[in-house]
């Protein structure tokens, strides 16, 4: 139980094409998901929180208008990088929670490469 | 100032050596101590949660403990598959997670 799914596992792009990666719970209803970013080596920083039904809550220093983040059901989060720029490239990881536990579930990564 | 320091950063072990991982954390009210494992390119997956103070809980060859510092994930007799990252990280009461950076363990044949 508690599976999360991302898709795509891996994007390339062009410099200046939006991306949109896609994070689904499988076997539960996320009341809330997370998006971290990962940089080699180092650990998760978290990006923003989202609440279904509710705009996305961004940690200081993630800019709202370039990482845009949609929680529009239970089972669905996405977060799309407008205009990437190969400083944008890196590991992007959401996870998934439901009311009753304080547990996140992981989903795969996406792997971005901005050319 | 609410935060996770895992040590070692790294740790060489040979097949069935056990040995400890170490998490200290200061946050402001302790909700829950999360173990996860990660493999290269993958996201994390879920070990243990902790909710307070002498809680242990077991899997396989892992065992996870908790103080009011710290929290120690115990490798008993490893094998080489277990050789991954494993990120610890505290939720407060505020529902923040603060992750630590990892210990990346390698278990050699």
């Amino acid at each position: 139980g508690a599976v999360v799914s991302q898709h795509p596992s891996r994007v390339i792009c062009k410099s200046g094409t939006s991306v949109k990666i896609e994070c689904r719970s499988l076997d539960f209803q996320a009341t809330t998901m997370f998006w971290y970013r990962q940089f080699p080596k180092q650990s998760l920083m978290l990006m923003a929180t989202s609440n279904e039904g509710s705009k996305a809550t961004y940690e200081q220093g993630v800019e709202k208008d370039k990482f845009l983040i949609n929680h529009a059901s239970l089972t669905l989060s996405t977060l799309t990088v407008a205009s990437a720029h190969p400083e944008d490239s890196s590991f992007y990881i959401c996870s998934a929670r439901w009311t009753a536990t304080y547990e996140q579930y992981f989903g795969p990564g996406t792997r971005l490469t901005v050319t | 100032e609410d935060q996770v320091t895992q040590s070692p950063e790294a740790l060489r072990l040979q097949e069935g050596e056990s040995s400890s991982l170490n998490c200290s954390y200061t946050v402001s009210g302790l909700r829950g101590l999360f173990w996860y494992r990660q493999d290269p390119g993958k996201g994390p997956e879920f070990l243990f949660t902790l909710y307070s103070a002498g809680e242990e809980k077991e899997k396989e060859r892992l065992k996870a403990t908790l103080t009011k510092k710290e929290s120690f994930l115990h490798i008993t007799a490893p094998k080489p598959e277990d050789s991954a990252t494993y990120l610890c990280a505290a939720q407060n009461t505020g529902n923040q997670f603060y992750f630590g950076t990892g210990t990346s363990l390698t278990v050699i044949p």
